[in-house]
């Protein structure tokens, strides 16, 4: 199974805009690879963001978009509310299993 | 409104058994993809696994650290999915959920392995 990569950590401020991205250890992320995003905040059950790529939920905010960039899975987030810091979570679908990256942990400062 | 609740978790030595459940109402259970997902403490979100529909054929796919230790079912009469974990070890502790489509999630239930 591919191993999937995440930036551990990022910062962005109130208002600004932050690309989270996912990459595969098998080569570019591809829409074949179904990318998901998920939000867990402590003590929460995750939240699923995105699927497919780019395919939003009805309770996902208007300012989380998902994308292909460069070769990765990308999560754009466009006018940070400090709500938003928790830990971001894509997954990414390997080999028939799926397979979750290690998380970036968000912070909104 | 959909609704998953898991139960059966619970303190459990290395090497015992536990067979985790899943209650799902609000949505037409037959129809959907099942998915396990734990977190250990301090570590991040983990794929277990999945069972398909019956009219998808039924078939599961595991994560290689579960593989053969994990299984996956569904009653689909109850409204039900189940995971039967063998051979647990230490690393095993953690919080499971169960999830529809990947969309939706239960609260989880939490798993110890310790003698």
């Amino acid at each position: 199974q591919a191993v999937v990569t995440q930036d551990p950590s990022l910062t962005v401020s109130p208002g600004g805009t932050v690309t989270l991205t996912c990459g595969s250890s098998t080569g570019a992320v591809t829409s074949g690879h179904y990318p998901c995003w998920f939000l867990r905040k402590p003590g929460q059950a995750p939240r699923t963001l995105i699927y497919d790529t780019n395919n939003k939920l009805s309770w996902t905010p208007a300012r989380f978009s998902g994308s292909l960039l460069g070769g990765k899975a990308a999560l754009t987030l466009s006018g940070a509310l400090p709500e938003d810091e928790a830990e971001y979570y894509c997954l990414l679908s390997s080999s028939g299993a799926r397979v979750f990256g290690g998380g970036t942990k968000l912070t909104v400062l | 409104e959909v609704q998953l609740v898991e139960s059966g978790g619970g303190l459990v030595k290395p090497g015992g058994s536990l067979r985790l459940s899943c209650a799902a109402s609000g949505f037409t259970f037959s129809n959907v993809w099942m998915t396990w997902v734990r977190q250990a403490p301090g570590k991040g979100l983990e794929w277990l696994g999945r069972i398909k529909s019956k009219r998808d054929g039924e078939t599961t796919d595991y994560a290689a650290p579960v593989k053969g230790r994990f299984t996956i079912s569904r009653d689909d009469s109850k409204n039900m999915v189940y995971l039967q974990m063998n051979s647990l070890k230490t690393e095993d502790t953690a919080v499971y959920y169960c999830s529809k489509d990947l969309h939706y999630w239960g609260q989880g239930t939490l798993v110890t392995v310790s003698s």
